[in-house]
């Protein structure tokens, strides 16, 4: 199995709304990633966790939060988001942090309005 | 700084050759990956390369050259479901992959 899944494929919020995407993979990865699409883009690095624990922020604003509740499981919760954070997000995970390649999820595509 | 070129959109005919070109200029090198993406879907992976040479994967190829700075991917007797886009990252010394702004493939009949 080397699916890595996202839920919901589509959301559409206002910007009081709070929500959050899931991610989960059954690979027994140890390193899970969130990425923001903008289109005809390439992706850009959110967040990285390692082995449960939050290893990278790439001073993403704090109306994003993370969590990783256990090794197969990552959430993106979001809060307060303005119109511009429309894009799509995309999990990834890989064997180790940075170590082989990146499996990414099909993603979920966020519009908010 | 960290700079990955490569060319903004293709055109190819079906069952033709097209070679996709990538130079990077980055804060070290552990690795370059070749990605695949259609439209609103997830990046799926194609190859790797991190010593010179060829890697051949089928109707795929992905060539690198350290020293110039310059990767390939290689795309045999192309099909229609090839249309898509093609992204070079690169891993560089802080491990983060660093990807290039892709480039668009049409495949034409």
């Amino acid at each position: 199995d080397t699916e890595v899944t996202q839920t919901p494929k589509h959301l559409v919020m206002g910007m009081t709304n709070k929500k959050s995407l899931k991610c989960e993979q059954h690979m027994g990865h140890r390193a899970m990633y969130w990425y923001k699409q903008k289109a005809k883009k390439p992706p850009e690095l959110m967040f990285v966790y390692s082995y449960e624990k939050l290893s990278i922020n790439e001073s993403v604003p704090s109306r994003f939060s993370p969590e990783c509740p256990n090794s197969s499981l990552l959430n993106l919760h979001l809060h307060a988001l303005q119109p511009e954070d429309s894009a799509l997000y995309l999990c990834a995970s890989s064997q180790d942090l940075w170590v082989g390649e990146q499996y990414f999820g099909p993603g979920t595509r966020l519009t908010v309005t | 700084g960290q700079n990955i070129d490569q060319p903004t959109e293709m055109t190819a005919t079906e069952g033709a050759i097209v070679q996709i070109n990538c130079t990077y200029q980055t804060s070290g090198f552990n690795g370059l990956f070749w990605y695949q993406q259609h439209a609103g879907e997830a990046p799926t992976f194609l190859s790797y390369n991190v010593l010179d040479g060829l890697e051949e994967k089928g109707r795929f190829s992905s060539f690198l050259s350290r020293s110039k700075g310059y990767s390939y991917l290689l795309l045999k007797e192309l099909q229609m479901k090839d249309s898509a886009s093609y992204l070079c990252a690169v891993r560089g010394n802080t491990d983060k992959l660093i990807f290039g702004t892709g480039t668009r493939l049409q495949v034409f009949p």
